[in-house]
């Protein structure tokens, strides 16, 4: 199975102020076809978790502009350019390159 | 706009089976174009995909779960359905069925996801 790292597992944010959470597997994602398959996923308190990223760095329909995906084989990085309160939530990546499908950890985001 | 929503028995006893189903409503199961997938999430711990299936083809099962798991389409219903076998506390969570597009040489993300249905197992 792909193993999927993410850090840090908690991170108090400031509203305004940007973020940053790192995802790493210890495979690498990156497919033949040129697509890194890695999706980012907000878990907000109370509802489903929602697709933010997929294929590493295209945003999902609907999603804020400050989300991004970045990164490419074992390292990615989603950042939110400035942290609004709605925000808060676990986020976690999935990698999708190949079964079992597997997420990391998650990281618990909140507001300061 | 496709709509999932999961429903089932919201208790199960141990060693008893689960079962649930995700009704699809705004778009048709029968197509080749999307993975439907059952995900959970158990109390205290994060996301675990279960498995996935797509219409008239493949079913892919999470190795943890492969003994006691099936994953079937009801095309007459437009529903997809989750058995597990055999459950223990283990498999207290909040299930989740979602959707996951594909198409020739690209796989998306799970773009579509149901409200999720709490099963608590206990006696």
């Amino acid at each position: 199975d792909i193993v999927m790292t993410q850090s840090p597992p908690s991170l108090p944010v400031t509203p305004g102020e940007p973020a940053s959470i790192s995802c790493r597997s210890n495979q690498s994602l990156l497919h033949s076809n040129g697509n890194n398959y890695l999706d980012w996923y907000l878990h907000k308190p109370g509802q489903s978790p929602h697709l933010l990223i997929y294929l590493g760095s295209s945003r999902a329909p609907g999603v804020p502009d400050r989300f991004s995906g970045s990164g490419s084989g074992t390292d990615f990085t989603l950042k939110i350019s400035r942290v609004e309160a709605e925000d808060v939530g676990v986020y976690y990546c999935m990698q999708g390159l190949q079964t079992p499908l597997t997420f990391g950890g998650g990281t618990n985001v909140e507001i300061k | 706009q496709v709509h999932l929503q999961e429903s089932g028995p919201g208790l199960v006893k141990p060693s008893e089976t689960l079962s649930l189903t995700c009704s699809v409503s705004g778009g048709s199961i029968k197509t080749t174009n999307y993975f439907w997938g059952w995900i959970r999430r158990s109390p205290g711990k994060g996301l675990e995909w279960i498995g996935s299936i797509v219409y008239r083809a493949n079913t892919y099962y999470h190795p943890s779960f492969k003994s006691r798991v099936t994953i079937a389409v009801d095309t007459s219903k437009n529903q997809v359905s989750l058995n597990l076998t055999s459950v223990t506390a283990a498999d207290t969570a909040i299930y989740y069925c979602a959707r996951r597009g594909r198409a020739i040489n690209v796989i998306y993300g799970f773009e579509v996801w149901g409200q999720g249905a709490k099963v608590t197992v206990s006696s």
